[in-house]
């Protein structure tokens, strides 16, 4: 069965520190790959997408990929009490799987 | 990405009843799709709802239980049947394409469904 790995945390991180979310799955076939950020009480909202290995930068925000791992990653610089809800790893090949998702709280 | 509108927002409902959720998608989409959410867990995904057939349901999910629509490409419906207390959960659908990267999907706001 094909899985997607999160510590559920809480990750509780300073104000303006960096804040680490990690991810690993289960099916090397998987190309596609996405980080879910879901404030409590609202539908997750679509941060970053990543299809190939190495990083990807939006913003504060940084994607890291690497395929022969198995494992994908999410950044946040600076990282603001806004910052603060659960964030879910998604891993797709023929369906998309979703993690149990990560909460980050980030201290003021 | 696509603005996409679920009705109703949320709902209290007896048990043995039925609720219809739609969603309402501002462009045409390609895929959507139907998830359930339950308190502090994550997606689970019932059924991928395909234009002009029948819909493609999740192992666990049947469509005796969870009957969809899509007549078009920017509106599915998905009703919850006969309805227990265990089926209190948010309800969401989601869209993928055309126009986005491969896999993309996006969310509706969700039905937060509560059985009595």
């Amino acid at each position: 069965q094909k899985e997607v790995e999160q510590n559920s945390g809480p990750l509780s991180v300073p104000e303006g520190a960096i804040a680490s979310l990690n991810c690993t799955y289960s099916d090397r076939g998987s190309q596609s790959f996405f980080w879910y950020r879901q404030y409590s009480g609202k539908s997750p909202e679509l941060i970053m997408s990543i299809y190939s290995n190495g990083d990807k930068e939006d913003g504060r925000f940084t994607a890291q990929l690497n395929k022969a791992s198995q494992y994908v990653s999410l950044l946040i610089r600076d990282s603001q009490p806004s910052d603060s809800a659960t964030y879910l790893c998604a891993v797709r090949d023929d369906k998309i799987i979703f993690g149990k998702g990560t909460r980050l709280h980030i201290l003021p | 990405s696509a603005v996409i509108s679920q009705k109703p927002s949320r709902d209290i409902c007896q048990r043995g009843t039925s609720l219809t959720i739609q969603c309402q998608v501002d462009s045409q989409v390609t895929m959507m799709f139907w998830y359930r959410q339950q308190p502090g867990q994550s997606l689970t995904l019932i059924a991928t709802a395909n234009q002009g057939s029948e819909a493609t349901y999740e192992s666990g999910f049947v469509i005796d239980k969870f009957p969809i629509s899509r007549p078009n490409l920017t509106f599915s419906t998905l009703t919850v049947s006969n309805m227990s207390p265990e089926d209190s959960s948010i309800y969401l659908c989601s869209v993928e394409g055309p126009g986005v990267l491969t896999g993309e999907q996006y969310f509706g706001p969700g039905t937060r469904l509560t059985v009595t």
